[in-house]
C-alpha cells in the first residue's frame, strides 16, 4: 500500500480565513480523493482529483469553497475557504490502490481543523 | 434512508470475546466491500477487502458478505485491547467507479 502524508496534522483557524491542506504520496497514483469526517460522523467524499484535469465535486461541495489542485501524480492540495465553525472537521486524503480482484483506497492520517 | 447503515455503538466487550460488527445496505449494485479500522486521531486503515458474496479470513478477522440479504459482517476472534478502535464498513460499485460509500462506524472497546 502507498505511504501518504498530510500537512498540517492539525490547525486552529479564525472564521473567514482559508487553510490549504497538502497531501503527499510516495508513489505515482492517477486518482486522489478528499474526504471530510465531521465529529462522530462517517467519511463524506468531497471531490475526486485526477492529475491534469479539473476535480470532480460531490453534491453539496463546490469549487469556490473547496478548491483543489493536482499538479502531479504524487501531490494534491485542498483549500478550505472562508471558513466557519461548521467547517471544523477532519479532512482526509486517499489514493486508489489495487488489490487482487479489484481496487480500493488507502488513507492519509488526516488534518484536524478547528475553526473558531 | 442512508445507502449504508451501521450501528454506531459504542460496543464494549471483555478481552477474549468474539466481536460481531455489521452493516446493511440498500443498493444492490455494490460489489466490493471493505472494513476499515480507525484508531483515535489516525486515518482509516484498510483491514479486510472482499468481492461479492462469501467469507474471507485473515488471522483473527473474518469478513462475511451476504448479497441476497444486503448484509455484511466482520468477526473478531480472541479480541484484544489493541482492537479497540472505530470500525467503518465501506462499499462501492463495479470496478472503475471509485467512489466509496461508508457506514457511520462502530466504536469498539475491548476491556482487559
Amino acid at each position: 500500500s502507498a505511504v501518504i502524508s498530510q500537512k498540517p496534522s492539525r490547525d486552529i483557524c479564525q472564521r473567514g480565513t482559508s487553510l490549504t491542506i497538502q497531501c503527499q504520496v510516495d508513489s505515482q497514483v492517477t486518482m486522489m480523493f478528499w474526504y471530510r469526517q465531521q465529529p462522530g460522523q462517517s467519511l463524506t467524499l468531497i471531490a475526486t482529483a485526477n492529475q491534469g484535469s479539473e476535480a470532480t465535486y460531490e453534491s453539496g461541495f463546490v469549487i469556490d469553497k473547496f478548491p483543489i489542485s493536482r499538479p502531479n501524480l504524487t501531490f494534491s492540495t485542498l483549500t478550505v475557504s472562508n471558513m466557519s465553525p461548521e467547517d471544523s472537521s477532519i479532512y482526509l486524503c486517499s489514493v486508489e490502490g489495487s488489490l487482487a480482484g479489484g481496487e480500493t483506497q488507502y488513507f492519509g492520517p488526516g488534518t484536524r481543523l478547528l475553526v473558531l | 434512508q442512508k445507502e449504508v447503515e451501521q450501528d454506531p455503538g459504542p460496543l464494549s466487550v471483555p478481552e477474549g470475546a468474539i466481536v460481531s460488527l455489521n452493516c446493511t445496505y440498500s443498493n444492490s449494485a455494490f460489489q466490493y466491500f471493505m472494513w476499515y479500522r480507525q484508531y483515535s486521531r489516525k486515518g482509516p486503515e484498510l483491514l479486510m477487502y472482499t468481492y461479492s458474496s462469501g467469507n474471507k479470513e485473515d488471522g483473527r478477522f473474518t469478513a462475511q458478505v451476504d448479497k441476497s440479504s444486503k448484509y455484511i459482517s466482520l468477526f473478531i476472534r480472541d479480541s484484544q485491547p489493541s482492537d479497540s478502535a472505530t470500525y467503518l464498513c465501506a462499499m462501492r460499485r463495479i470496478q472503475g467507479a471509485q467512489k466509496l460509500v461508508f457506514g457511520q462506524g462502530t466504536r469498539l472497546t475491548i476491556n482487559p
